[in-house]
């Protein structure tokens, strides 16, 4: 069984600054996906970012990007600039590619101070 | 293009009380999955249903709670009696498999038991 580990249960920065959160996983597949999603406080989640575990080069949407590495079964999330909308709890996600069913870590609460 | 919805947002009963949630995914979205969140975890898959058949219900607690799907579209969870431990978050999701892997949350429905 796959376990997804997120080591950081609350993060806080400053409102422009850059942060990492941190995730790491247990798995024996290699073909796989990799999510991080945000949940804003009393507000649904939505996916922020998708690594595919084939793919070397790191994914970036805007100002989230990743850090995947392969070999470490690490997988970070930067988010630059920080803005007070990006207070939330952030999940991390492992999906074996076909199984369509994501194993979520037990999250990070951010909090971005003005 | 419409959400996921879930009603009721708020649930409060007394231990031994049955409740149901429902929830609508997305149109066209073949698979729709219930989820729990218990407060300070990530979210654990109950059941996740392929239009109206059941493709993973192995940490549905069969003896108090169910689901049902039955015209591949809208879904019911119930649980009969409540326990205590049942307060969570329950959360709905739908994905099509063309978007790989992506599901899309509703709002959740908030149970307390005492």
């Amino acid at each position: 069984a796959q376990t997804v580990t997120q080591s950081q249960p609350e993060m806080s920065v400053q409102e422009a600054e850059t942060v990492t959160l941190s995730c790491t996983y247990d798995t024996s597949e290699n073909n796989y996906y990799l999510f991080w999603y945000k949940q804003p406080p009393s507000r649904q989640m939505i996916l922020v970012i998708r690594q595919e575990a084939y793919k070397q080069q790191n994914a970036t949407e805007n100002r989230f990007s990743v850090n995947f590495q392969k070999a470490a079964k690490s997988f970070s999330l930067k988010i630059s600039d920080s803005q007070l909308g990006d207070t939330a709890m952030y999940f991390c996600a492992f999906m074996k590619l076909g199984s369509y069913i994501p194993t979520f870590g037990r999250g990070t609460s951010l909090i971005v101070h003005p | 293009e419409a959400g996921v919805a879930q009603s009721p947002r708020y649930k409060i009963i007394e231990k031994r009380q049955s409740v149901a949630f429902w929830c609508n995914p997305i149109s066209g979205h073949a698979t729709l999955y219930w989820y729990q969140q218990i407060l300070g975890q990530g979210p654990k898959l109950l059941i996740q249903f392929q239009n109206n058949g059941v493709v993973d219900d192995s940490q549905l607690p069969k003896d108090r709670f169910s689901a049902e799907r039955l015209k591949g579209v809208d879904s019911t969870l119930k649980i009969q009696p409540a326990k205590l431990e049942d307060s969570a978050v329950y959360l709905c999701a739908s994905s099509s498999l063309v978007n790989t892997g992506e599901l899309f949350f509703g709002e959740g429905s908030r149970l307390t038991v005492l």
